[in-house]
């Protein structure tokens, strides 16, 4: 069972509301990852960290921001939301050691009105 | 854009039936992974496989790998109502630094 998590689990917000999808990890792992994905389609990859301190933009162009101040923490921000946000946002991460899989947490619904 | 293109897009079969998907990529990888989703939740991993590897099984299934059609399909053998799910494939490119990569799925439902 992967010890990854992520709060909340669902979120219903207004247009313009900043919000913090929370991401956290107990495995030690360097690397994380934000996915988006819609219902019933791809994931994508809109941001990624190689330890702390380290973050970088993925091929989805994203409005969000995130930060990795601690290894098991990254949490990705809102600044102010849009209904074109609401989507489902993925967390994961993966360890150093070559060859090894990703772990996902359950997922944040999001929901912007 | 994407590197992984599963096909097919959704595939329906009864319980005890064998299912197969396949997955296409385009550059050279270090290793291609399988995923399965329950609708709403997180992606749950499967199995991996490297790139000198041609073929893998861990119970029920099986995957193969042929790097010089840059392809792999899944096989889930005797399904089960339970394996309904969306199922993605993931590259892990050679490049040092990149993340995998997911294509856009299977969703298989498996009916009893």
């Amino acid at each position: 069972e992967a010890d990854i998590y992520q709060t909340p689990r669902y979120l219903v917000i207004g247009t313009g509301k900043k919000i913090t999808l929370e991401c956290s990890q107990t495995m030690g792992h360097d690397k994380m990852y934000w996915y988006q994905q819609d219902p019933g389609m791809e994931l994508h990859l809109i941001h990624y960290s190689y330890g702390v301190n380290s973050t970088e933009k993925g091929d989805l162009s994203s409005e969000s921001t995130v930060s990795r101040i601690r290894t098991e923490h990254f949490p990705l921000t809102l600044e102010s939301a849009r209904p074109s946000h609401t989507s489902q946002y993925l967390c994961a991460s993966v360890g150093t050691v070559k060859n090894t899989e990703a772990f996902f947490g359950q997922g944040t619904r999001l929901t912007v009105v | 854009s994407q590197q992984g293109e599963e096909d097919p897009q959704a595939l329906s079969i009864q319980e005890g039936e064998n299912a197969t998907m396949n997955c296409s990529y385009k550059t050279s990888i270090n290793n291609l992974q399988w995923y399965r989703q329950n609708s709403g939740r997180g992606l749950v991993h499967l199995i991996l496989i490297r790139s000198n590897e041609r073929e893998k099984h861990s119970g029920r299934l099986r995957v193969t790998l042929d790097t010089s059609k840059k392809s792999s399909s899944l096989l889930i053998t005797a399904s089960r109502a339970a394996d309904t799910a969306s199922y993605f494939c993931a590259t892990k490119p050679n490049q040092a630094g990149t993340a995998l990569i997911f294509g856009k799925g299977t969703t298989l439902s498996v009916s009893s």
